[in-house]
């Protein structure tokens, strides 16, 4: 059984970053993509951004780009997404999340647990 | 980016009634790339329906999708307790994936 783990919750200062982790057991990192989510307290999913491990093919939307840098070590099929600059908007969960990239019409399959991020002074 | 509308914001309904829940793109988007995740407090989303109509593995047979170009649905019949939790419409087929706002199901 397929299963993403991730790290546990952060603490952090305005201004500083954060770096979550996401490690794939049961399977490897072919033919996936590992996306990642936030979920701010009781609101929406808003997508940050993914990568293509087995390429290193990144993509993010406007909004994050230069601020959010997705990673990935093929070894031990884990995948890093790294927030700079964190304001206290950034308080959310943040999820990795799978997507079989053989079929295009897969969706996010497989979930990590989540990871409370939260941003005080 | 495509933006997500999704009816109703929140449904109060009792166990084995039926309901159907709505989700707009701002423009045509392709069917094969529009998903549906339930998700209950404290946890992670679950995939339900991909494609906009096929269910997900173990997804019971009383959830089903629908929908093209710009009007897709979610219907469940038959409710079960455990069915009440908020549901996420989400158009993966060009990035910037997004996802609509959420629809609550409430007893």
């Amino acid at each position: 059984q397929v299963q993403l783990v991730q790290s546990g919750a952060e603490v952090k200062k305005p201004g500083s970053s954060v770096k979550v982790s996401c490690k794939t057991s049961g399977d490897t990192f072919n033919n996936h993509a590992v996306n990642w989510v936030r979920q701010a307290p009781g609101r929406g999913l808003e997508w940050m951004g993914g990568i293509v491990p087995t390429v290193g093919a990144t993509d993010y939307p406007q909004k994050f780009r230069g601020r959010v840098t997705i990673t990935a070590d093929a070894s031990t099929s884990t995948a890093y997404m790294e927030v700079r600059g964190l304001q206290s908007d950034d308080t959310a969960v943040y999820y990795c999340a799978r997507k079989d990239i053989s079929v295009a019409a897969y969706a996010f399959d497989v979930w990590g647990q989540g990871t409370m991020v939260t941003v005080s002074s | 980016e495509i933006v997500l509308t999704q009816s109703p914001g929140t449904l109060s309904l009792s166990p084995g009634e039926k309901v159907t829940l709505s989700c707009r793109t701002s423009q045509s988007v392709s069917s094969a790339y529009l998903a549906w995740y339930q998700q209950k407090p404290g946890q992670a989303p679950r995939l339900l329906v991909y494609g906009a109509s096929n269910r997900a593995t173990g997804i019971p047979d009383r959830f089903s999708g629908s929908g093209s170009g710009t009007d897709f649905s979610l219907t469940i019949t038959r409710l079960e307790p455990e069915d009440f939790a908020v549901y996420f419409c989400h158009h993966y087929g060009t990035t910037p994936y997004t996802f609509g706002q959420g629809s609550r199901l409430e007893i």
